[in-house]
This record gives C-alpha cells, structure tokens and sequence, in this order.
C-alpha cells in the first residue's frame, strides 16, 4: 500500500514568511510523529499525535510552530515568521497504534530553506 | 526526560570486517529500541528493533545487544558490504505515559570501503 507523503518535497522561503507542510500518514495508523533534522545532525522530536489523545507537543522549540492534525489523516505542521535556523529537513512518521512503542514509518521529507 | 548517546559519530571499516554501533539512554523505564538505516537523500528505514524483555536479537547480518543494568544497546553488523554505507539512528522510547514517542541519537555514518 502506500507510504507516509509529504508535501512539498522542497520549500524556499524568505525570513519572515510563514509556511506550513503537510503528511499524509499511512491509512488505518493511528500515531503520527514530526521530527526536524538539521544538516548531518540527528532526528530531534517535535510532536506526537496519539489517536484521540492530546498531543504531546513537548519537542517544538517556540511558540512559532505549531501542527494540528485531522482524525486520523492529515497532519499540518506550521512555522511562523520563519528564521534561518528553522532551515532543516522536515520528516513526518506514522505508527499503527497509539499508546506503544513501536516501528515508525518515515515520509521522506520536506526540504525547508529560509533565505 | 530521555537522553540517547551515540557513538562513534563515523566509522570506516573495510568489506567483510565487522561494524559495532552503540548506544546508551538515561530513562530505566524505556522498553523498546529500534535501530534505523537513513541513506544519503532518502528517508529513515528500521532495520531490527528490541525489546526490553529480551537481550539479544539477530536478524542475518545484523544484531542488536540489550544490556537493560547498564541502559546501553548495540548494532552488530557481521560481513559488511558496501551497500551498507549509510548513516545508522538508535532510538529508545520515552517514559511509558509518553506512548510511541521516540528519542533518536545523533548518528553514525557508517562507510564500508571495497
């Protein structure tokens, strides 16, 4: 079946502008998970959406970023007033169930440059 | 909260020889620790996980060693062909009320020289 998309696969935008990037995880999975990577770094955690549960958005680092996501589908992640460290690889991952740890499906990413 | 070190950051090894990744975390109640294989360009693969309940898992040329006292982990990777170039993530779940969330380690890239 398919994987977890993500759109757009690149994005260039000024300093100050607000983007927003979107995952469309696997169908049927009820976790889904953002994760920036910066250049040659690791996957630092974001946000966590777990089925009906609030979400745990412990990892985003200001009140720039923000994500919601619809049921059990879409995810969108937005960043306000972009700055040129938010400039990172931007990857969306689902899981089957919510509540356990357990293999995480990666989209492959949006590139993100803030210029 | 759950910290996750990884070493070493590269590792260069010549076709054939062995690979040795490790890990450590801080949070005793983490029960789960997957290891992802990320090549240049493409998005993060699971390659073998474990579980807390069990201290070794193999899977052909792979194998991943759990030692729950000391809270650190390890990938082996036996015969190593240049196709296993790659940059390797381990992961190890947060505290039980966190569900699925994950705290990655910084990396190794792996380079295997024919």
């Amino acid at each position: 079946g398919a994987g977890v998309s993500q759109s757009p696969s690149n994005k260039v935008t000024e300093k100050g502008k607000d983007v927003e990037l979107r995952c469309d995880p696997i169908s049927g999975h009820t976790a889904l998970y953002w994760y920036r990577q910066r250049l040659g770094q690791g996957l630092e955690f974001l946000i966590y959406f777990q089925g009906n549960s609030a979400p745990d958005k412990s990892g985003l680092p200001s009140d720039r970023f923000s994500a919601e996501r619809t049921g059990e589908s879409v995810s969108t992640l937005t960043i306000q007033r972009t700055q040129q460290e938010d400039s990172a690889v931007y990857l969306c991952a689902s899981s089957r169930v919510s509540g356990r740890a357990e293999e995480q499906y990666f989209g492959p990413g949006t590139r993100l440059t803030v210029t | 909260g759950e910290n996750v070190e990884q070493h070493p950051s590269t590792l260069s090894v010549q076709e054939g020889d062995s690979a040795v990744i490790k890990c450590t975390y801080s949070d005793s109640a983490s029960n789960y620790f997957p290891w992802y294989k990320q090549e240049l360009g493409k998005r993060p693969q699971l390659i073998i996980d474990i579980r807390s309940n069990v201290g070794e898992k193999k899977d052909q040329r792979i194998a991943v060693t759990l030692n729950k006292t000391a809270k650190h982990f390890s990938l082996h990777i036996t015969e190593t062909q240049p196709e296993d170039s790659a940059v390797y993530f381990c992961a190890a779940s947060g505290p039980r009320n966190q569900g699925g969330k994950l705290i990655f380690g910084q990396g190794t890239e792996l380079s295997v020289k024919p």
